[in-house]
């Protein structure tokens, strides 16, 4: 059972464009959301996170915009660059559990 | 270095062979976590540990797989008879036990494993 949706699956965006990947999650008792970013032979290093009594959380390029009735949530990355090429995963976490559940990742490539 | 450290970065083992990572997590941590991570995917989760005591296991944690925390500090992973299915990353994450602050919570660099 796949608890979080994630898509694209791979995005092109040009250098000081715009990325934006989507999260879609079913189960009501994820109480926190974070995003991820993961290069090749790294493991994931957290970006940001959210939690659903917010509708919005910026630090510096990278904004989540989060709507609970929807159970979505998405993440933009402003004035994209070529050092932002890497995987990015939505995941979800609930406070009194102890386990990320994550989506299936995006691929983000930068061109110059 | 102050992060998480796994080791080796890389194992390839034969069908059938016993292999078995090594996870030393950040060291005021108390919690250590392990997940699978498959080419394309995003990781899943496999067990936890608070401390020594092993508190959850996900169901793809099957009987070949078994995970310990002698001393509540360092952590292993060892899979018996592996299959060819088990090739993928084997992440380590550690974090402290503080209401739900993920900032805290750190993965490995991961150990990859191909089973040939």
């Amino acid at each position: 059972q796949q608890q979080v949706k994630q898509s694209p699956q791979s995005l092109i965006v040009q250098k000081g464009g715009i990325s934006i990947i989507n999260c879609a999650y079913e189960n009501t008792a994820f109480d926190y959301f974070p995003w991820y970013q993961q290069f090749p032979g790294k493991g994931p290093a957290l970006l940001i996170a959210i939690r659903p009594d917010v509708s919005e959380k910026k630090e510096g390029r990278f904004t989540i915009s989060f709507n609970k009735s929807a159970k979505q949530f998405s993440l933009h990355i402003m004035d994209s660059q070529p050092g932002d090429s890497a995987t990015y995963f939505c995941a979800a976490f609930t406070g009194g559990g102890n386990k990320l559940t994550f989506g299936t990742g995006t691929q983000l490539k930068v061109e110059l | 270095d102050t992060g998480v450290s796994q080791n080796p970065r890389h194992k390839i083992t034969k069908r059938g062979q016993n292999v078995t990572f090594r996870c030393d997590p950040i060291s005021e941590h108390n919690r250590l976590y392990w997940y699978r991570q498959t080419l394309g995917q995003g990781p899943e989760f496999l067990t936890y540990f608070q401390n020594e005591a092993q508190l959850e296991k996900s169901r793809l944690l099957s009987d070949r797989f078994s995970a310990e925390r002698p001393k509540g500090s360092f952590s292993t992973l060892e899979i018996q008879r592996t299959e060819q299915g088990d090739s993928a990353m084997y992440l380590c994450a550690s974090s402290l036990r503080r209401d739900s602050d993920l900032y805290g919570y750190t993965f490995g660099s991961g150990t990859r494993l191909t089973v040939v």
